[in-house]
């Protein structure tokens, strides 16, 4: 299968900082790529919809000023959390659908963990 | 926003039983996928259910959509601790955007 890669795993940061989260697809390309957010023993829940070449679409409610994303590449997409505060700590995920499968895969998650 | 409802949401069981875990939705999806999650890792995709009525068996596990593809049931045949895990339906509404459901967190008990 197709795959789907996420750096950093962890990162602990400080309340004010900045933190980015990269997603790359490994050996494939993706135009889309998907950012989630994920609570302890909840689901995921979208955040955005990243685009190759052209701006990402929010899900109502997500603070695109906040959780700015960049898809720089057909192999990359970034999601940098701004100005950090202790309610941003969560498990963030990405993934990127094959198109001619329709299959999604995923990274293996960032967790972040602001003081 | 959570298109899809799954029940049960939390599943404790004995080693050997069977159980049925439910995606419903009011909305239509073109595809609807079923994952499992173990803690700290990304989901881990188990299949993919296009076509109304559909069924699919991946050893001990039998996944069902829907006739009007709005919902979906997962059944685990003699579950195994190795089964443990959060169980996660997706659909793709169109446009290659996926909204997973609530989610079951299973455990089996040795």
């Amino acid at each position: 299968g197709a795959v789907v890669s996420q750096h950093p795993s962890w990162v602990i940061c400080k309340s004010g900082t900045s933190v980015k989260i990269e997603c790359r697809s490994l050996d494939f390309q993706a135009t889309t790529m998907f950012w989630y957010r994920q609570f302890p023993k909840q689901s995921l829940m979208l955040m955005a919809t990243s685009n190759e070449g052209s701006k990402a679409t929010y899900e109502q409610g997500v603070e695109k000023d906040k959780f700015l994303i960049n898809h720089a590449s057909l192999t990359l997409s970034t999601l940098t959390v701004t100005s950090a505060h202790p309610e941003d700590s969560s498990f963030y995920i990405c993934s990127a659908p094959v198109l001619v499968t329709g299959e999604l895969f995923f990274g293996e998650g960032s967790r972040l963990t602001v003081l | 926003t959570q298109l899809l409802e799954q029940s049960p949401q939390f599943l404790s069981i004995q080693e050997g039983e069977n159980l049925t875990v439910y995606c419903n939705s009011s909305s239509v999806f073109s595809s609807l996928q079923w994952y499992r999650q173990e803690p700290g890792e990304g989901p881990v995709l188990l299949v993919t259910v296009v076509t109304g009525g559909e069924v699919k068996k991946l050893k001990r596990l039998t996944f069902q959509f829907g006739d009007a593809r709005k919902d979906s049931s997962l059944h685990i045949t003699a579950a195994q601790p190795g089964d443990t895990g959060l169980y996660l339906c997706a659909g793709d509404p169109g446009g290659n955007q996926f909204y997973f459901g609530t989610g079951t967190s299973l455990t089996v008990i040795p």
